[in-house]
């Protein structure tokens, strides 16, 4: 079955700076990539997703970019803001409709004001 | 926007009970639901599927007799966690797939405590 593995586990960035987090994935015919954000004892909340035949999508200052030859995709945050402070997950998933989800084992963003 | 809620939204119950959480879908209809657990500072992993009027699907490892999930209607499904023992306490959390959004919409999840 697919397995996503996401990097790195924890990451501290200064306010102002960018902030990358990569996932890779196994399975080569899944083909949507979500990013969640998860706060602490919330529910995850989307922030971006990019299906695969897309290579990068933006929104202001989150972007994601896929390489499905290498099959990785990364979420890319600029300008961080201490309220992108969270847990940010990343999934994969396969086929047409109803989809379950990959969970990646999250990244724990803190940004130092 | 699509809304899925939860209930009850925290539960204590002592070992040995069954608990029932469920889930639903407020504005929309959902022919598939997602349970989902997570342990404290871990990820997401997916128990099983539900689908309305037919038995769930469930992930390897996960004891279909332990946790009974039914999707009666459109709009809601439930997951039981029959005789709850202390390593069953974990956050729920489920999701609904509305119309071609892929993953679905999240519920704001149940945290349940067995003492």
């Amino acid at each position: 079955g697919e397995n996503v593995e996401q990097h790195p586990s924890t990451l501290s960035v200064q306010e102002g700076d960018s902030a990358v987090i990569k996932c890779t994935y196994s399975d080569s015919a899944s083909n949507y990539f979500p990013w969640y954000k998860q706060e602490l004892g919330k529910r995850p909340q989307l922030i971006i997703d990019i299906r695969s035949n897309v290579g990068e999508k933006k929104d202001q200052r989150i972007a994601v970019t896929l390489n499905k030859t290498a099959k990785h995709f990364s979420l890319h945050i600029t300008e961080t803001q201490p309220e992108d402070s969270a847990v940010y997950f990343c999934a994969a998933s396969w086929g047409v409709g109803a989809q379950k989800l990959v969970f990646g084992q999250g990244t724990r963003l803190t940004i130092n004001p | 926007g699509a809304v899925v809620s939860q209930h009850p939204s925290r539960v204590i119950c002592k070992s040995g009970t069954s608990v029932k959480i469920e889930c639903r879908s407020l504005d929309f209809q959902a022919t598939t639901m997602f349970w989902y657990r997570q342990f404290p500072k871990q990820s997401l992993m997916l128990m099983a599927t539900s689908n309305e009027g037919s038995k769930a699907t469930y992930e390897q490892g996960v004891e279909k007799d332990k946790f009974l999930i039914n999707h009666a209607s459109l709009t809601l499904s439930t997951l039981t966690v029959t005789s709850a023992h202390p390593e069953d306490s974990s956050f729920y959390i489920c999701s609904a797939r509305e119309g071609r959004t892929s993953g679905g919409v999240f519920g704001p999840g149940t945290r349940l405590t067995v003492l």
